[in-house]
């Protein structure tokens, strides 16, 4: 199941840089996208989401872009910090019916921010 | 903070056996989900719950799967009799809409 692609399989910055994690999709039936944050033993914590209708979504340091032309969103993290230092995933979903919080996950990045 | 809890964090289990793997939702949700991931893949979706009743399940899910709400506070995934490929961490979620909560996953080991 190839519908979200995350080709980066890792990403190393330094700190106070900026952070691009960049995702792809095939299915144009998505609608909804999110970006996880994963530590290892722990489940995915939710950071921040954008609905198709939109371009841009900003929440402090995080901002995702999405190019629906493209079906390639993005997350910028901006300055980078070592915390940030995990597994970073790009969920896609409908919004229509019952798919909501139906999540296909892409395959993740690891980025490691350097001191 | 109110958060997705699951319990227990570790269960290893002998091929054939029943486990059932619970989760408490964040009380106000709606919504619940129970996905997996295999060591070394991605995160896949299972199942959804809404209103007392499956929405949708992947084909994953099939019917040595079943969920339950027992009552109103508990979602339990029940795998009625296991097999080795069923190794994974298994994670519950919660949601009011669009967006998935996620709890801190069940890593169950089947020998």
């Amino acid at each position: 199941d190839q519908q979200v692609k995350q080709n980066s399989p890792s990403l190393s910055v330094q700190e106070g840089r900026i952070s691009i994690l960049n995702c792809d999709y095939t299915n144009s039936m998505f609608d909804y996208f999110l970006w996880y944050k994963k530590y290892p033993a722990e489940g995915p914590t939710f950071l921040i989401s954008i609905s198709s209708i939109k371009d841009k979504n900003e929440d402090g340091r995080f901002t995702v872009f999405l190019n629906k032309s493209a079906k390639h969103l993005s997350l910028h993290i901006v300055p980078s910090q070592p915390g940030d230092s995990a597994v970073y995933f790009c969920a896609a979903s409908g919004t229509g019916g019952t798919s909501y919080g139906k999540l296909t996950f892409g395959q993740g990045t690891i980025l490691t921010v350097h001191p | 903070e109110p958060e997705v809890t699951q319990t227990p964090s570790h269960q290893v289990t002998q091929m054939g056996q029943e486990v059932i793997l619970r989760c408490v939702p964040i009380s106000n949700h709606l919504y619940f989900y129970w996905y997996r991931q295999i060591l070394g893949q991605k995160v896949e979706f299972l199942v959804s719950f809404y209103n007392n009743e499956i929405s949708e399940k992947s084909e994953i899910f099939d019917d040595q799967f079943s969920v339950e709400r027992p009552d109103g506070s508990n979602f339990t995934l029940k795998i009625r009799s296991t097999k080795l490929e069923d190794s994974a961490m298994y994670f519950c979620a919660s949601g009011q809409w669009a967006e998935a909560f996620f709890g801190q996953g069940t890593r169950l080991t089947v020998v």
